[in-house]
């Protein structure tokens, strides 16, 4: 199975900070690499996929880059709807794996 | 729109079964492959298997592999989840998901808001 691991676990940002969440797989997935944004109590959203290619209506302050193993999604401007856990996921092999979660809380 | 809206979650003791459901509208279904994702508590989320298009070919994560059974009712537009002998470690919430494939890419558009399974004596 593929390992992906995202850093930081847990950040602490304030409304307008500017933020970058990482995620490494343990192997090259080429582009094969989606974020998701996760609320409590809600669905999970599709923010970003194939690395990245925004989802319809995701706000143009989430971005994703990356490819082989490397990958970042940037939030430019936090605002307070932002504070949630994001999580990458990849989609080369199966089973499908997802990163352990990176939680924003407001500083 | 899309929607799915899962059921069926509860406490449930260690070795019985349980069986969850996702109604799902606003789409093709059979044009689409169907998914249960879950999150234990504390823990992050863990892919747990697929039915494609028909339902004659299914997918599962080795966690779940001969103890649950996923199956797909296209005429009733319904996902279901069979959990048999369930151990502990299978309390978490359960996500139905719809699969879709873009630029070659598979990814989870759309998601229900989830069901709680507890499994404890």
């Amino acid at each position: 199975d593929i390992q992906m691991t995202q850093s930081p676990s847990s950040l602490s940002a304030s409304v307008g900070d500017g933020v970058t969440i990482t995620c490494r797989a343990s192997q090259s997935i080429s582009t094969y690499l989606n974020w998701y944004q996760h609320k409590p109590g809600k669905a999970p959203k599709l923010l970003i996929y194939a690395a990245s290619s925004f989802q319809r209506g995701v706000p143009s302050r989430f971005s994703g880059s990356g490819s082989g193993t490397d990958f970042t999604l940037t939030i430019s401007s936090l605002q307070p709807e932002d504070f949630a856990t994001y999580y990458c996921q990849q989609s080369y092999s199966t089973p499908w794996t997802f990163g352990q979660g990176t939680k924003v809380e407001i500083k | 729109q899309v929607q799915l809206v899962e059921s069926g979650g509860g406490v449930v003791q260690p070795g019985r079964s349980l069986r969850l459901s996702c109604a799902a509208s606003g789409f093709t279904f059979s044009h689409f492959g169907l998914h249960w994702v879950r999150q234990a508590p504390g823990k992050g989320l863990e892919w747990v298997a697929v039915t494609w298009y028909d339902g004659s070919n299914t997918s599962y994560a080795e966690s779940v592999q001969g103890r649950f059974i996923i199956s797909r009712h296209n005429s009733e537009n319904t996902l279901s989840l069979q959990m048999n002998s369930l151990r502990t470690e299978d309390t978490a919430v359960y996500y139905c998901a719809r699969g879709k494939y873009s630029n070659f890419v598979y990814y989870f558009d759309s998601w229900g808001q989830g069901t709680l399974v507890t499994v404890s004596s």
